[in-house]
């Protein structure tokens, strides 16, 4: 069955400063991979995702991710974060047509 | 944007209890799903749902769970007799067209608490 690994659990950055949030997954084939945002009293918002073609993937909010087969990695990336990006961030993979497997959730404070 | 509401944000119920959990997903959507949270941990799926009836369902989703679409708008989650290990955030879901490359969108959750 697929997994997904988010290692950090919790992530502090300084406004202004680069980010990136580490995803690691398990899965035969080619995945379908997902990064969600919750923010507090919201539902999850879909970010990005990947299903082919270019492993460079744009989302909203200036965030971008690269899926890397190599190293089953589908790391999250902001070049500069602003304190309204603080929230809990989800990686998830596709397992058949329809259910999302989520990794644990890396939450991302803000420091002014 | 059309978005996924849920009711209540909050319910406080008695152990034992039945509890139902309402969700309108977005509107032109055909497949609806319910994921949960247990505080601390991962964002689990439950259930799918479309043209009706369960397309698939995980092993957590035993028989004191049920889904229903009761009307053209609303998808409820109920739980007959809820356990202390039932309380969670529970989100609901909608997508177009159930294919594996459409987009669920979540609704905010609703944080049930059983005492």
């Amino acid at each position: 069955a697929q997994s997904v690994t988010q290692p950090d659990i919790h992530i502090t950055v300084s406004e202004g400063a680069s980010l990136e949030l580490r995803c690691n997954y398990s899965y035969g084939a080619t995945p379908y991979l997902f990064w969600y945002v919750q923010s507090p009293g919201q539902g999850l918002q879909l970010l990005l995702k990947y299903f082919s073609g270019d492993t460079l993937v744009q989302g909203i909010k200036g965030f971008e991710a690269e899926f890397k087969r190599s190293q089953s990695s589908f790391n999250l990336r902001k070049p500069s974060v602003h304190w309204s990006d603080a929230a809990e961030y989800f990686c998830a993979v596709q397992q058949g047509a329809q259910k999302l497997v989520f990794g644990q959730g890396t939450r991302l404070t803000i420091n002014p | 944007e059309p978005e996924v509401t849920q009711t209540p944000s909050h319910q406080v119920t008695q152990m034992g209890q039945e509890v139902i959990l309402r969700c309108v997903p977005i509107s032109n959507h055909l497949y609806f799903y319910w994921y949960r949270q247990i505080l601390g941990q991962k964002v689990e799926f439950l259930v799918s749902f479309y043209n009706n009836e369960i397309s698939e369902k995980s092993e957590i989703f035993d028989d004191q769970f049920s889904v229903e679409r009761p009307d053209g708008s609303n998808f409820t989650l109920k739980i007959r007799s809820t356990k202390l290990e039932d309380s969670a955030m529970y989100f609901c879901a909608s997508s177009e067209d159930g294919r594996s490359t459409d987009t669920q969108y979540f609704g905010p959750g609703t944080r049930l608490t059983v005492l």
